[in-house]
């Protein structure tokens, strides 16, 4: 069965550091990749996609993710964290031809001034 | 900008009685879906819903699930006879026809606990 993995559960930053949270899938067919995220008492919320062409994606508030096939992996960065990024983060996966996302269990971002 | 809502934002109800669980998309969007997420796990999949019928269900989605569009705003999901370990967080999603992009628009979810 197909599955998502994000390898870091809780991150610790001071504003201005850089941030990159893993993601990795499994299944050897097309994917279609995103990364939401979900503020505080908020709903989710897409940070970013990728569907094809080029594999470093640029999404809202700074983010970026790139798409490495070789490795099944999907990273999203920051050049610099602000305190208002403080938020949990999703990496999901829709396998083609299908009709749902797959989730990874999360990663909690907490950036302290 | 438009948002899917969902109502209520909290249920409490007791094991083997039946909840309802209410969401409205977004105006203009076809597909239809309910993620859950119980407390420290993924957000799983449950079901996908377009034209009126049911495109794609998870193995959770068993009988005592089920979701209709009664109307032309709503989206519901049932639960028959609530279990404990239905406890969880329950997120609508909706997203246009596809146009080339596959955005899923969630909702707030409602946190559904089964004592």
């Amino acid at each position: 069965a197909q599955s998502v993995s994000q390898h870091n559960h809780h991150v610790i930053l001071s504003e201005a550091a850089s941030l990159e949270l893993g993601c990795n899938y499994s299944y050897g067919g097309t994917v279609n990749l995103f990364w939401y995220v979900q503020y505080p008492g908020q709903h989710l919320q897409l940070l970013l996609k990728y569907f094809s062409g080029d594999p470093l994606v640029k999404g809202i508030k700074g983010f970026e993710a790139e798409f490495i096939k070789s490795k099944f992996s999907f990273n999203l960065r920051k050049p610099s964290v602000q305190w208002s990024d403080t938020a949990e983060y999703f990496c999901a996966v829709q396998v083609y031809n299908t009709d749902k996302l797959i989730f990874g269990t999360g990663t909690r971002l907490q950036v302290f001034p | 900008e438009p948002e899917v809502t969902q109502t209520p934002s909290h249920q409490v109800t007791q094991m083997g009685q039946e909840v309802i669980l209410r969401c409205v998309p977004i105006s203009n969007h076809l597909y239809f879906y309910w993620y859950r997420q119980i407390l420290g796990q993924k957000v799983e999949f449950l079901v996908s819903f377009y034209n009126n019928e049911i495109s794609e269900k998870s193995e959770i989605f068993d009988d005592q699930f089920s979701v209709e569009r009664p109307d032309g705003s709503n989206f519901t999901l049932k639960i028959r006879s609530t279990k404990l370990e239905d406890s969880a967080m329950y997120f609508c999603a909706s997203r246009e026809k596809e146009t080339g992009t596959y955005e899923q628009y969630f909702g707030p979810g409602t946190r559904l606990t089964v004592t």
